[in-house]
This record gives C-alpha cells, structure tokens and sequence, in this order.
C-alpha cells in the first residue's frame, strides 16, 4: 500500500540556518511526490514536485527537495530559513489504485518553528 | 483568476442534523476531492470524484455523502452530524488523467459539530 512518513512532529531552526524537513515514501511503480505548505486557519498550498529528472527540485519561496530513489526519501531543504517560514508541512504521494484513481497520500505533517 | 472556494469556514451544528458543505472551482478540473485534516491523522480522504455523476468512496466515508451535477461543484453532506465529525475539512481539485499534476486547495471549513 502507498504511504508516506513523516518522522518528526516539529522542527525547530534558527533563523538564518539551514533546515530539513524529512519525507520518506512507499509506492508501486513511479513514485509522484509533492510538498504542500499550510499556514493557519489556511489551506494548503503546493510547493514544488518530482515527476522525473533531476533528484533536486526547486520550488516556490526558495525551498528545494532532494528525490533519493535508494532510500525512498523526498526531504525538503532550505539553505537559510526565515521566521516566516513557520508552518506545517506535508509530504504526499500520488499513486495509482487498483481501480485506477490517481490517489493522493498524506503524511501526518510536520511543523516548522522558525525562531528570530 | 482561477480559484477553490469553500463555504461556510466555520460552521457549529447539533448532533443529528444534516449539514452540507460547498466547494467550489473555477479551474475546470475534472478530478475533485474532499479531506478532512485532524491532529495526528493528516489529511484523510472521504470522497472523491473523477467528473459529472461520478463519485467514489475514500478512506473514512462513513457518514458522508457528495453529488457531482456540474464539473465546479463538489458539495459534501454529513447525513446526521456526529461529534467524531468535528473537524477542518478540506476540498480539492486537480486535472483529470494525469499522475503529474498537484491539487489545488481550497481554505477549509472549520465544523464543529455539538
């Protein structure tokens, strides 16, 4: 069955350092990953994706995520986090189901803490 | 602009009313969902639908119930409003018959069910 991990609850970072927030999937076939950002009392907003290519893809508000096939993981990055970076932060996959149903699969979030 | 509404964002409902929530696009798509967000459980599927007159089962539908008339529509209707419905749900919309596109959001509807 398709799934999606989040391990961490929170994140807390510094201002002005690095940060990641880990994702790891299973799926069958090709995997579709997707990052979703959501502030409060919003809904979520998309990120960035991988389809194919490049294990690095960039997305909006300068965030980046490294695809690694081998360890099944899609971890978000920044090289410098901002105070309002401060958020939750989902992790998804799309997978086909058997009826054929383009699915999409949540992580549980992760909460980003950014502190000035 | 295209967009996603949702309406109401907050509503408070008895236990054992019907209660309906709207969705809303304005991007055309054919594939809509609705999810509900609770603490520890991310987001869930309830219901999900393909395009006009088609409409499937998620993974926690129990209780739940939607139409498709139209293609900007996707209404979601509790049956008889539960206190374990409580909860932040959410709508969505993505093109249809491709794996690659991302979903588009609306800003939720906060039920509180009493």
């Amino acid at each position: 069955a398709q799934s999606v991990a989040q391990p961490e609850d929170q994140v807390n970072v510094a201002e002005g350092n690095p940060l990641t927030v880990k994702c790891t999937y299973s799926v069958s076939g090709n995997p579709y990953l997707f990052w979703y950002v959501q502030y409060p009392n919003r809904g979520l907003q998309f990120l960035l994706k991988y389809i194919t290519g490049d294990n690095l893809v960039k997305g909006s508000y300068g965030f980046e995520a490294e695809f690694n096939k081998s360890q099944t993981s899609f971890h978000l990055k920044k090289p410098s986090a901002l105070v309002s970076d401060s958020a939750l932060y989902f992790c998804a996959v799309r997978a086909r189901a058997n009826t054929g149903f383009q699915k999409l699969v949540f992580g549980t979030g992760t909460r980003l803490l950014v502190s000035p | 602009d295209a967009e996603i509404t949702q309406s109401p964002r907050h509503k408070i409902t008895e236990t054992g009313r019907q209660v309906t929530l709207a969705c809303h696009q304005t991007w055309n798509h054919n594939n809509m969902f609705w999810y509900r967000q609770d603490l520890g459980h991310g987001l869930r599927l309830i219901h999900y639908s393909y395009g006009v007159q088609d409409t499937n089962k998620g993974e926690v539908s129990d209780g739940y119930s939607v139409s498709r008339s139209n293609t900007e529509d996707l209404p979601l209707t509790l049956e008889s409003a539960a206190s374990s419905q409580t909860s932040v749900y959410f709508c969505a919309s993505s093109e249809g018959g491709r794996m690659n596109t991302e979903a588009f959001f609306g800003q939720g509807t906060r039920l509180t069910v009493v």
